[in-house]
């Protein structure tokens, strides 16, 4: 089946280091979205990207969306506590019906 | 608006047991989603629902999961029997699809199932 892929598995950061994580998908994207859930949490909504080449920023969070719409990338400018969790992102190969999840990406954050 | 509300929050069964999970969504949400999350396999795309409609199930391991929406604020998920694989976290998750894209998924706590 369509699968994206997302890497790295894990990353641990020491705290004001920046954080970036990939995600790939060997076929064309609708749209990508990207969550985060904290350990023992379940997964909150971040962001959706739909046009090729987009750029959205949150805060100290820049979320990009490649040309071809097949790749994705995540990065947290210094790093805070509170950043830590797992990062997934989530692509729709279609504009309706189901997106297929990364593995994510777990962050830990060294104080 | 409370959010996906998914009971129980724990579940702890022995082998060969029935089990069921059940998912409250967002009201006015139209499509409807069961996860499983494990470390070894991520989350997992069960099934979804449109409008009560289940769409795709490919993601069901086997027969002994079953899923239903009778109307749009319930949905269930049934393991009969249960085994010791299926111990995971069960998400359920709502969204409102209106315009052209995917929309947000609206996750809920989900229940950790242990079968022992």
């Amino acid at each position: 089946g369509q699968q994206v892929m997302q890497i790295p598995q894990y990353q641990h950061v020491q705290e004001g280091e920046d954080f970036t994580t990939y995600c790939n998908s060997s076929t064309t994207l609708s749209n990508i979205q990207w969550y985060k859930q904290r350990p023992g949490g379940h997964p909150v909504f971040l962001i959706q990207l739909v046009k090729s080449g987009e750029v959205k920023k949150q805060k100290r969070l820049t979320f990009q969306f490649g040309e071809a719409k097949k790749n994705s990338s995540l990065h947290i400018t210094a790093t805070q506590t509170t950043d830590v969790g797992t990062y997934f992102c989530a692509g729709a190969h279609t504009n309706a019906g189901k997106s297929t999840f990364g593995d994510g990406t777990t962050l830990t954050v060294k104080p | 608006d409370a959010g996906v509300i998914q009971s129980p929050r724990h579940e702890v069964t022995e082998m060969g047991q029935e089990v069921t999970l059940r998912c409250k969504p967002i009201s006015g949400h139209d499509y409807l989603f069961w996860y499983r999350q494990t470390m070894m396999r991520g989350l997992e795309l069960l099934i979804y629902f449109n409008n009560n409609v289940p769409i795709d199930d490919s993601g069901m391991p086997e027969d002994r999961f079953s899923a239903k929406m009778p109307n749009a604020s319930f949905s269930t998920l049934k393991i009969q029997p249960s085994e010791p694989r299926d111990s995971a976290v069960y998400f359920c998750a709502s969204s409102f699809r209106g315009g052209s894209y995917n929309s947000p998924l609206h996750f809920g706590n989900g229940t950790r199932l242990t079968v022992t």
